[in-house]
């Protein structure tokens, strides 16, 4: 199985913030990485596909790059409505998987 | 628009086995070229994914699941389903069903999540 290392774990900001959110495939998987976002007691939301694909709805103070290993989810300015979990995913060849996920928290 | 929605029981007795279904309105699970997963979220843990179901019918498990999962469609209904046998109080989850393109684009529609608690 591929696994997927997210960092941090959680983290404190402040609206307005500029946010990286890392997360690192244990081999290579080119750009097949999605990023979700999960609101407590909601489905996750699929924000970026193929590494740095936006999806449509999302705003474009998401943004995401990487390939082979290494992958970021940016967010420019954080927003109320972003403070949720985040999540990577690996889908390169199953078992799909995922990061473990980053807490967003109000500072 | 695609809509999915999950039900069945939210306690299950350890060493049972866990049946949950998927509805699926807005698209036939038979046609297309998707997929149709299952994933959960257990208490203060990530998501894990449970396996799929192909519109063809084929199948497919994650390995670390795979000798107590079965999924399969009753494409009559539209629905998917999931089964899991012999729980344990590790299966206690918000088990999600989603629909998967297999790749680039991820998991693009879910549904609410249901708990399940395996407890005597």
């Amino acid at each position: 199985d591929i696994q997927m290392t997210q960092s941090p774990p959680s983290l404190s900001a402040s609206v307005g913030d500029r946010l990286t959110i890392t997360c690192r495939a244990s081999q290579s998987i080119s750009t097949f990485l999605n990023w979700y976002q999960q609101r407590p007691g909601k489905a996750p939301r699929v924000l970026i596909s193929a590494s740095s694909s936006l999806q449509s709805g999302v705003p474009s103070r998401f943004s995401g790059s990487g390939s082979g290993t290494d992958f970021t989810l940016t967010i420019s300015s954080l927003q109320p409505e972003d403070f949720a979990t985040y999540y990577c995913q690996q889908a390169y060849s199953t078992p799909w998987t995922f990061g473990q996920g980053t807490n967003v928290e109000i500072k | 628009q695609v809509q999915l929605q999950e039900s069945g029981p939210g306690l299950v007795k350890p060493s049972q086995t866990l049946s949950l279904t998927c509805t699926v309105s807005g698209g036939s699970i038979s046609s297309g070229s998707y997929y149709w997963s299952w994933i959960r979220r257990p208490a203060g843990k990530g998501l894990e994914w449970i396996g799929r179901l192909y519109s063809s019918g084929s199948t497919d498990y994650n390995p670390s699941l795979k000798s107590r999962v079965t999924i399969s469609e009753d494409t009559s209904k539209n629905q998917f389903s999931l089964k899991l046998s012999s729980v344990t109080a590790a299966d206690t989850a918000v088990y999600y069903c989603a629909r998967d393109l297999g790749g680039y684009g991820g998991f693009d529609y879910w549904g609410q999540g249901t708990l399940v608690t395996v407890s005597s």
